[in-house]
């Protein structure tokens, strides 16, 4: 079955220091891998997929996440936070079985201290 | 522009009621879901809806129902069985009818208090 493990359920970064999210998945096949944030009371916006081909992906707000099949592995990385990088981070995998829906992990809260 | 629209923001049960959160998308997209987010726990599925008049349950569907008369519109009917329901709903939706492997687009949730 699919799983997907955030370990860090807070962390906290100066800003200006550079930020790693870890996430670790279970799936059989080449999975199919999102991030995404959610500010206080609001929904979840999208901030980078990885589908196939390179590892390394680029995403919106200068966020970027790379995928290690042999460590099962998605981390998402910045490489200076900014205060509004505060927030929830949760990184999804699909990919399975069809009609099914993405599985999300229980998510990363980011603080930002100046 | 497309987007998700859930409404009310926020909204409020009484003991024994049953309440129906409004999910509509203007982005043509086949599949949609609900989710329940508590504090803690990240997102649970309740239900989700790969096309019209057809859905499944998810992880945690007791306690709700859910209809798919038409494309853009998924509401979901909290009913009194659910003993638990103080919780923040999101809904959201993505492009194709069958597998897992599409970005899902969010609407921007109700938070769901019982008074």
């Amino acid at each position: 079955a699919q799983s997907v493990t955030q370990p860090d359920i807070h962390i906290t970064v100066s800003e200006g220091a550079s930020l790693e999210l870890r996430c670790n998945y279970s799936y059989g096949a080449t999975p199919y891998l999102f991030w995404y944030v959610q500010s206080p009371g609001q929904g979840l916006q999208l901030l980078l997929k990885y589908f196939s081909g390179d590892t390394l992906v680029q995403g919106i707000k200068g966020f970027e996440a790379e995928f290690k099949r042999s460590q099962s592995s998605f981390n998402l990385r910045k490489p200076s936070v900014h205060w509004s990088d505060a927030a929830e981070y949760f990184c999804a995998v699909g990919g399975g079985q069809a009609g099914t829906a993405l599985i999300f992990g229980k998510g990363t809260t980011l603080s930002v201290s100046s | 522009d497309g987007g998700i629209t859930q409404s009310p923001k926020y909204l409020f049960r009484k003991e024994g009621q049953n309440v129906t959160l409004s999910c509509e998308q203007n982005l043509n997209h086949d599949a949609m879901y609900w989710y329940r987010q508590d504090p803690g726990q990240g997102l649970r599925l309740i239900y989700y809806s790969q096309i019209v008049n057809d859905f499944q349950k998810g992880d945690i569907a007791e306690g709700y129902s859910v209809s798919r008369e038409k494309k853009e519109s998924f509401p979901l009917t909290v009913t009194s069985a659910q003993k638990n329901p103080t919780a923040f709903y999101l809904c959201a939706s993505s492009i194709g009818g069958y597998g897992n492997n599409q970005p899902q687009h969010f609407g921007d949730g109700t938070r769901l208090s019982i008074l």
